[in-house]
C-alpha cells in the first residue's frame, strides 16, 4: 500500500491531453513539494517533474505538474506513443522518509 | 553527463546481507551538493526509498529499514555502497541508486539513476 495514491491507469489517443492525479495528505504532498517520474517497463526512472511544476533541461513541455493542497497533477499535452509508460508521484513525507505513488500505467491507444 | 552503474550479487540467501554498491562517473560525489541514495522496486510494484549519504559522512534511513540498513561513501574510488542485513524473500527487489539534487530541505528529487539490479533472496 503506497502513501500516495495514483489511479492504476490512464489511456488516451494520440494527441490527447491526458492527467493523471496523485493524492497525499498534509504530511507530504500537503506541506511538501511534489516530483514525478516516467518508467518505461525494464528501464530506470527518469525524472519529468521536480518541485511541483518545474522541468529537467530535455523535457518537452507537453508535461507539465501542478499541486494544490494534498494532490497533485500530471499533465501530458500532445499525447505521443513513446509516451507509453509507468508515471510515479513522489513527495517528502514528515514522517521522515520520501514516498512514492503507486504507479499510473499510460496507454497510448 | 552523469552516469551511476549498480553492481553486486544477485542472489542472497536468507538470513545474510545484501551488499551493494554504486560506482558514479561524471561527477565527484564528493561535491557536497547531492544525496547519494539508494531505492528499491519490489517486482511489479511501486518505488521504496531506503536511504541517503552525504560528503558529510552523515546518513538518513527509511525509518522502516532503519535498524537492517546502512549506506556509505568511499570518495577514494567515487563509490557509494548500502548494506541490508537479515534479509528475507520481501527484500527481493531491483536496486537503484540515484543522485538526489535537493536544495532545500525536504524537496529530495532524484535527477539520476542507475539502470538497476534485479536481487533475489532465496536458499
Amino acid at each position: 500500500q503506497s502513501v500516495l495514491t495514483q489511479p492504476p491507469s490512464a489511456s488516451g489517443t494520440p494527441g490527447q491531453r491526458v492527467t493523471i492525479s496523485c493524492s497525499g495528505s498534509s504530511s507530504n504532498i500537503g506541506s511538501n513539494y511534489v516530483h514525478w517520474y516516467q518508467q518505461i517497463p525494464g528501464t530506470a526512472p527518469k525524472l519529468l517533474i521536480y518541485s511541483n511544476n518545474q522541468r529537467p533541461s530535455g523535457v518537452p513541455d507537453r508535461f507539465s505538474g501542478s499541486k494544490s493542497g494534498t494532490s497533485a497533477s500530471l499533465a501530458i499535452s500532445g499525447l505521443r506513443s513513446e509516451d507509453e509508460a509507468d508515471y510515479f508521484c513522489a513527495a517528502w513525507d514528515d514522517s521522515l522518509s520520501a514516498v512514492f505513488g503507486g504507479g499510473t500505467k499510460l496507454t497510448v491507444l | 553527463q552523469v552516469q551511476l552503474q549498480e553492481s553486486g550479487p544477485g542472489l542472497v540467501k536468507p538470513s545474510q546481507t545484501l551488499s551493494l554498491t554504486c560506482t558514479v562517473s561524471g561527477g565527484s560525489i564528493n561535491s557536497g551538493v547531492y544525496y547519494w541514495t539508494w531505492i528499491r522496486q519490489h517486482p511489479g510494484k511501486g518505488l521504496e526509498w531506503i536511504g541517503y549519504a552525504y560528503f558529510s559522512g552523515s546518513t538518513y534511513y527509511n525509518p522502516s529499514l532503519k535498524s537492517r540498513v546502512a549506506i556509505s561513501l568511499d570518495t577514494s574510488k567515487n563509490q557509494f555502497s548500502l548494506k541490508l542485513s537479515s534479509v528475507t524473500a520481501a527484500d527481493t527487489a531491483v536496486y537503484y541508486c540515484a543522485r538526489d539534487s535537493a536544495t532545500q530541505t525536504k524537496q529530495n528529487f532524484f535527477d539520476y539513476w542507475g539502470q538497476g539490479t534485479l536481487v533475489t533472496v532465496s536458499s
